[in-house]
């Protein structure tokens, strides 16, 4: 069946510095990618999203590329900040012929930023 | 706009109580509706979804289950909770027939029991 794996955690990084979150994923057909974020004690916000193979989804300085060929969403910003600090979920979505309309989460990487 | 709307916010019960938690959307019809639960220190899983009213379709046999009366209400229950249980239970919605579309979350329930 669909699935998704992300890199375990937790990460801690200072102030600055370059992030990747790896996140790797099996499906049928082409389904659409996410990455979600979750601040402590609250629901997951979506932070960026890309549909089709090559599409690069971005927000708040973070980026993703959906490729095909390795099958990954791999998660990157370039200088983090101590208000990054958060849980972050890659997730997908099974392709529009799927029967299925559920959506499958990674099992989370927590990140900590130092100042 | 749409929003949706999860409560309580916080829960302890004691093992063996029932449980009823609900949530609901607005601004929208025949949303696709979600309940995730996040153990401590894990990740999303993906409990019930339901593609209409009176449709359920359970992803892990438990000690849970789920209705839906209303177009935007969707409901999660037990009769008896057990310790593992404990966990912050996550609705979401998201459009129909629109597998390209996020889900949207609620804030969640944090559920203790005790």
């Amino acid at each position: 069946g669909d699935s998704v794996t992300q890199m375990e955690g937790p990460v801690t990084l200072s102030e600055e510095a370059f992030l990747t979150i790896n996140c790797t994923y099996t499906a049928t057909g082409y389904p659409s990618l996410f990455w979600y974020v979750q601040y402590p004690g609250e629901g997951l916000q979506l932070l960026l999203k890309a549909t089709k193979a090559d599409d690069k989804g971005s927000n708040k300085g973070f980026e993703a590329t959906y490729r095909k060929e390795t099958t990954s969403f791999h998660l990157e910003k370039g200088s983090v900040q101590v208000s990054d600090s958060a849980v972050y979920f890659c997730a997908l979505s099974p392709g529009a012929y799927s029967s299925a309309s559920k959506i499958i989460f990674g099992s989370g990487t927590r990140l900590s930023i130092r100042p | 706009s749409q929003t949706i709307h999860q409560w309580p916010a916080t829960l302890v019960q004691p093992v063996g109580s029932p449980l009823s938690l609900e949530c609901t959307v607005e601004g929208t019809s025949n949303p696709n509706l979600y309940w995730y639960r996040q153990a401590a220190g894990r990740g999303l899983q993906l409990l019930f979804y339901s593609v209409g009213i009176g449709q359920i379709s359970s992803e892990v046999p438990q000690n849970l289950s789920a209705s839906r009366p209303q177009d935007r209400q969707f409901i999660l229950s037990s009769k008896k909770l057990l310790l593992s249980d404990s966990g912050f239970y996550l609705c979401a919605w998201r459009p129909p027939d629109r597998e390209n579309t996020e889900a949207f979350f609620g804030q969640g329930t944090r559920l203790t029991v005790v």
